[in-house]
């Protein structure tokens, strides 16, 4: 299994409060996502990283910003979360040689209730 | 526009056979990809399909018609294991971002 691991794996919060996920990945890969996953629709890309201090935005990035100081770490953090941001949070890791979104390893979750 | 369709939800049975399609309409195609995903867990990829024809991968198969925009995975001796959504993505020739399905969940019948 890839070595990609999530924190924290469920959260619960206030709307207005900032909050920050973490993704640590041992496999020095390249490529780093952060996906979210909603009932009824497809998994979406909020950022993307394809190296240290290179960072992208996705089709659902408004409220997120995200940080990569390190190759091993991502962060995504929301800035004042809101109730539409309730959602099961899916970072993802992909293997250098097939492009970006290549065959993605995902860690286990973060399962995020804003209240 | 994008988007890929498949179906919400099928049932099969035990030791029997099942296909689940995928259709979809991008503005440029650089491959297809099916995920298993668990309830409650992470997706796995099962398999990337980027020219026309079936691989095959033990009891997994998936197929690609790229003039018809359109896939199946094909699942055989199903196993109660095999009870989980399977989610079809497309990657995008413009930015090499995914564009996914919303996923059909497979329930298996004894």
């Amino acid at each position: 299994d890839a070595g990609i691991t999530q924190s924290p794996r469920h959260k619960v919060t206030e709307t207005g409060t900032p909050v920050t996920l973490r993704c640590h990945q041992t496999e020095n890969h390249r490529y780093m996502y952060w996906y979210r996953q909603d009932p009824g629709h497809g998994l979406r890309l909020i950022h993307y990283s394809y190296g240290v201090k290179d960072t992208d935005k996705g089709e659902v990035s408004d409220g997120y910003s995200v940080s990569r100081s390190k190759t091993e770490d991502f962060l995504l953090t929301l800035e004042s979360a809101t109730s539409s941001q309730t959602s099961v949070y899916f970072c993802a890791i992909s293997p250098p040689g097939q492009g970006l979104s290549g065959e993605l390893f995902f860690g286990e979750g973060s399962r995020l209730t804003v209240l | 526009g994008q988007n890929i369709d498949q179906p919400t939800e099928m049932t099969a049975t035990e030791g029997a056979i099942v296909q689940i399609n995928c259709t979809y309409q991008t503005s440029g195609f650089n491959g297809l990809f099916w995920y298993q995903q668990h309830a409650g867990e992470a997706p796995t990829f099962l398999s990337y399909n980027v020219l026309d024809g079936l691989e095959e991968k033990g009891r997994f198969s998936s197929f690609l018609s790229r003039s018809k925009g359109y896939s199946y995975l094909l699942l055989k001796e199903l196993q109660m294991k095999d009870s989980a959504s399977y989610l079809c993505a497309v990657r995008d020739q413009s930015n090499y971002q995914l564009i996914w399905g919303a996923g059909t969940k497979l329930i298996i019948k004894p």
